[in-house]
C-alpha cells in the first residue's frame, strides 16, 4: 500500500500560471519534505515541515511556497512557474531523525 | 561541510555479473548512511541504511553495503545483477539539522547488458 502519495503524477502548466502540487501520507510522520529533481541530477531539498514549523532552504527561490494544513497533507505552490522550474518534484516523509520515505513524484512541464 | 561522492557516473555490467557501486562521504560525526534506487520517472526507493552496529548491512532486492569508517566509504554490492536492476542509484548521508536532511551524491546510472 502506498505510504506517500503524490498528485497529480504529471502536471502541465503555462509559463507564469500558478500551480499546486499535492502530497499526502499514511504514516503519520512528523516531517514532510519537498525536493526538486532535474534531469540526471540528485534531488535538491527545497524546504521541509517539522510538524507545523516551516524550514526553508537558503537557496530556495521565493517563487516556491508550501502549506501543511494537517499532519497528512502538504502542498507545494509555484507562484509563477518559469521554464527552469520544469522538473520532477518529490515529496518525502520521516519520523524526524529516521529514514525518509519518498513518494512517486510529480513531473512538471512548463509550456 | 558534509558531502557525498559517487565516483562513477555510469556503470555497465552484464546480467548475472557482480556489482559494486562506490560511495565516499565527508561528515564529522558518526554518519547515517543510505542507498536509494530510482527507476526512470519514479520516486526514490530505500535499498538499505546504516545507523550503527554491524558494518555489513543487508537490504532489499539482494543488495548489501559495507560501512568502512577508516575509508569513509559505504559501497553497495550485489553478487549477481538482474536486468531489472537497471536504474539510478543514489548514496546519501543523513545530517541532523532539526530534522534529518539528506545530502546526496550525484548518482550512478546502472545499465545491464543482456
Amino acid at each position: 500500500d502506498a505510504m506517500v502519495i503524490q498528485n497529480p503524477r504529471y502536471q502541465v502548466t503555462q509559463f507564469g500560471k500558478p500551480v499546486t502540487l499535492s502530497c499526502s501520507q499514511t504514516l503519520n510522520h512528523n516531517v514532510m519534505y519537498w525536493y526538486q529533481q532535474k534531469s540526471s541530477q540528485a534531488p535538491k531539498l527545497l524546504f521541509h515541515y517539522y510538524d507545523k514549523d516551516f524550514n526553508n532552504e537558503a537557496d530556495t527561490p521565493d517563487n516556491f511556497q508550501s502549506r501543511r494544513p494537517n499532519t497528512s497533507f502538504c502542498f507545494l505552490d509555484i507562484r509563477s512557474p518559469g521554464l527552469g522550474d520544469a522538473a520532477m518534484y518529490l515529496c518525502a516523509v520521516s519520523g524526524g531523525l529516521e529514514t525518509q520515505y519518498f513518494g512517486p513524484g510529480t513531473r512538471l512541464l512548463v509550456l | 561541510a558534509q558531502s557525498v561522492t559517487q565516483p562513477d557516473i555510469h556503470i555497465t555490467v552484464s546480467e548475472g555479473a557482480s556489482l559494486e557501486l562506490r560511495c565516499n562521504y565527508s561528515y564529522g560525526a558518526t554518519p547515517y548512511l543510505f542507498w536509494y534506487v530510482q527507476s526512470p520517472g519514479q520516486g526514490l526507493q530505500l535499498l538499505l541504511k546504516y545507523f550503527s552496529g554491524d558494518t555489513l548491512v543487508q537490504g532489499i532486492k539482494g543488495f548489501e553495503a559495507e560501512f568502512k569508517r577508516s575509508q569513509s566509504s559505504f559501497n553497495l554490492r550485489k553478487p549477481s545483477v538482474h536486468w531489472s536492476d537497471a536504474a539510478e542509484y543514489f548514496c546519501a548521508v543523513g545530517v541532523i539539522q532539526g530534522a534529518q536532511k539528506l545530502v546526496f551524491g550525484q548518482g550512478t546510472r546502472l545499465t545491464i547488458n543482456p
